[in-house]
């Protein structure tokens, strides 16, 4: 079965400058979520969706950040303005639902330079 | 608080060494544990995973992982390492209402041939 796609894998980026990130998770997982990667540490939530509605945003920094994921199956993250402390690597992954047992599957991710 | 905590930021092995890499966690409650890998320019897979039963949990690629509950820790071992064993090593845990995994800070492994 095909994984979890994400685009682009790359982006350089001034500060102040904004940047979308799009997620298209394993086919029929309801779950999907995106975690944010900064060198040298493990994956952070930013935000997990159950279909398209947000489960969990406590720790997306919401005066920069935004994601939606309207028709329940791909993803859009953004950051409007990017700040330095934002290059990260971004991943998504999905879930067949929001089962503790239900196993996470994550994309290459995107990573991101903000200059 | 909810914490995940590997102590070894770097592990540099010999092909046929053993390997184990420690993984502490704080959580209040049911915990499910997890050991992630990274393979150079790869995506993060699933190594092995706890839930529930018997603490000594076995996974692919000849590793495997021991819960000891009284020393809150999920080591993860291996007898005999390989060149191909390469690779950053996640430790994670998750509530038993799902949701987000929690991530410890990784270990990467260098093996030399």
């Amino acid at each position: 079965e095909a994984g979890v796609a994400q685009s682009p894998r790359y982006k350089i980026i001034e500060k102040r400058q904004s940047v979308a990130f799009w997620c298209n998770p394993i086919s029929g997982h309801a779950t999907l979520y995106w975690y944010q990667q900064i060198l040298g540490q493990g994956p952070k939530l930013l935000i997990q969706f159950q279909n398209n509605g947000v489960v969990d945003d406590s720790q997306l920094p919401k005066d920069r950040f935004s994601a939606e994921r309207l028709k329940g199956v791909d993803s859009t993250l953004k950051i409007q303005p990017a700040k330095l402390e934002d290059s990260a690597v971004y991943l998504c992954a999905s879930s067949l639902a929001d089962r503790a047992r239900d196993e996470q599957y994550f994309g290459p991710g995107t990573r991101l330079t903000v200059t | 608080a909810q914490s995940v905590s590997q102590h070894n930021h770097h592990v540099i092995l010999s092909e046929a060494a053993s390997l184990e890499l420690g993984c502490n966690y704080s959580y209040g409650g049911t915990v499910n544990l997890f050991w992630y890998v990274q393979y150079p320019g790869q995506h993060l897979q699933l190594l092995l995973k706890y839930f529930s039963g018997d603490p000594l949990v076995k996974g692919i690629k000849g590793f495997e992982a021991e819960f000891i509950k009284s020393k809150f820790s999920f080591n993860l071992r291996k007898p005999s390492v390989q060149w191909s064993d390469t690779a950053e090593y996640f430790c994670a845990l998750r509530g038993n209402q799902g949701g987000k995994l929690i991530f410890g800070q990784g270990t990467e492994l260098s093996v030399k041939p």
